[in-house]
């Protein structure tokens, strides 16, 4: 089984604060993507990877940057931490290339900024 | 661009009953579309995709290319389907594996 795992279940961070969120999978994919979850909102893409290195910008990538030093590990970064940061951020991965069918996904990281 | 649609925030239906739940996609290239769901407490995890064209949990969804949806249903719900669906599409052939979402229905299945 495929498996996504992101590092926290639950963060409360203050305004301002640096915060980290770490994601790794077990599977040897290509792919990786950082989304944020909101009610009525669906799932939004904040930023994708797809190799070592490469990032790119999803649709909402204001107040965020990425990190994929290795091909198993993609860590989202808020460089200052907003309220309206506060979210639900999923963690997801796919096959890449000509196979690339599905994506797994983590069991997310519900962060409050206070 | 491209733009999945999920006209119903909410959905409830009482045990038995047909659901159907609607997703409407524009996109110029050639989709692939997929329903992934989220049941209380777990991770997202895909249900169905139009390339494999089967049936999952009893549910079942057909692309229609002309009125640009990919309805999901199934004939008789179930409580233990109560969860959150969403409609997603990729260009077909992307090896990205970029997914677009739409906002999701919340299915409750009354008992």
């Amino acid at each position: 089984d495929v498996k996504v795992t992101q590092s926290s279940r639950y963060l409360v961070k203050r305004t301002g604060e640096k915060v980290f969120l770490e994601c790794v999978q077990d599977m040897d994919h290509e792919n990786m993507f950082w989304y944020r979850q909101d009610p009525g909102l669906g799932l939004r893409l904040i930023y994708f990877s797809y190799d070592v290195k490469m990032k790119e910008k999803g649709d909402i990538p204001e107040g965020y940057s990425v990190s994929r030093e290795k091909k198993e590990r993609f860590s989202l970064i808020l460089e200052s931490a907003s309220t309206n940061q506060t979210s639900m951020y999923l963690c997801a991965s796919s096959i890449g290339g000509a196979r690339d069918t599905e994506a797994f996904f983590g069991q997310g990281t519900r962060l409050t900024v206070v | 661009a491209q733009r999945v649609t999920q006209p119903e925030k909410l959905l409830s239906v009482f045990k038995g009953a047909p659901v159907e739940l609607k997703c409407n996609y524009s996109y110029s290239g050639s989709p692939e579309l997929f329903w992934y769901v989220q049941y209380s407490r777990q991770r997202l995890q895909l249900l169905l995709r139009h390339i494999s064209r089967e049936s999952i949990k009893g549910f079942t969804a057909d692309l229609n290319k002309g009125e640009t949806s990919f309805h999901l249903k199934k004939p008789f719900a179930q409580e233990e389907d109560s969860a959150m669906y969403y409609c997603a599409l990729k260009n077909r052939g992307s090896t990205l594996g970029r997914l677009y979402f739409g906002r999701g229905t919340q299915l409750t299945v009354w008992p």
